[in-house]
């Protein structure tokens, strides 16, 4: 069964410093997502991702985070400048298709970031 | 706004009894319901949904769910619990009518089977 996947599984960073986490998402899905898990916390939704531009941000979702789709295969999720709070475990998810479309989202195991 | 409410921290039921985790949810369209089961150290796996149609719906692993419009809520159901199905469990909503298709998601219950 596809699934979608996510590298590395942890990262730890020293705040300041610049991550990107990778997914590779199933391979006939159109749309992509990021999620975050901040321990103890709700699972919030950071960005979507539709024919290489973003469809929807959250407010979390600021200008120290940016997504790429770099090629056919890859998505990633760039930190820029990471802060202590940053620290969570950052979920990658994927979906055949949106929009007013109804397919349910399969997520990645998760990278788990830890900024020090 | 989209809100989910999942108001049971966690769910403690024998195996071979039912179970029932409860969700309530706050949409301004059409809800899309889903629940979603993660298991240790793994990412989120998918349940079932409701869209539209019958309010009972049926999923994996045995699960189904019962839409109930008026009271706005979205609980998840097993008739015969087992103990691998000790995981935690998220309710999560979209709006109908939002075309980035951002799930928001309860803050999700831990289920405890017992032998």
């Amino acid at each position: 069964e596809p699934e979608v996947t996510q590298t590395p599984s942890h990262q730890v960073t020293q705040m300041g410093q610049e991550v990107i986490l990778r997914c590779v998402p199933i391979s006939n899905h159109l749309y992509f997502y990021w999620y975050r898990q901040i321990l103890g916390q709700k699972v919030e939704f950071l960005v979507s991702f539709y024919n290489n531009e973003i469809s929807e941000k959250s407010e979390i979702f600021d200008d120290q985070f940016s997504v790429e789709r770099p090629d056919g295969s890859n998505f990633t999720l760039k930190i820029r400048s990471t802060k202590l709070e940053d620290s969570a475990m950052y979920f990658c998810a994927s979906s055949e298709a949106g929009g007013t479309s109804y397919n349910e989202q399969f997520f990645g195991p998760g990278t788990r970031l830890t900024v020090l | 706004a989209q809100s989910v409410a999942q108001p049971e921290d966690q769910v403690n039921v024998a195996e071979g009894n039912p179970l029932t985790v409860k969700c309530t949810y706050s949409v301004s369209g059409n809800p899309y319901l889903f629940w979603y089961v993660q298991y240790p150290n793994r990412g989120l796996q998918f349940l079932l949904k409701y869209i539209t149609g019958d309010n009972l719906v049926k999923g994996s692993y045995g699960f189904e769910a019962e839409f109930n419009k008026s009271q706005t809520s979205f609980h998840l159901k097993k008739p015969s619990a087992l103990v691998s199905d000790s995981a935690l469990y998220f309710c999560a909503v979209r709006d109908g009518r939002n075309a980035g298709n951002m799930l928001t998601f309860g803050g999700g219950t831990r289920l405890m089977v017992k032998p």
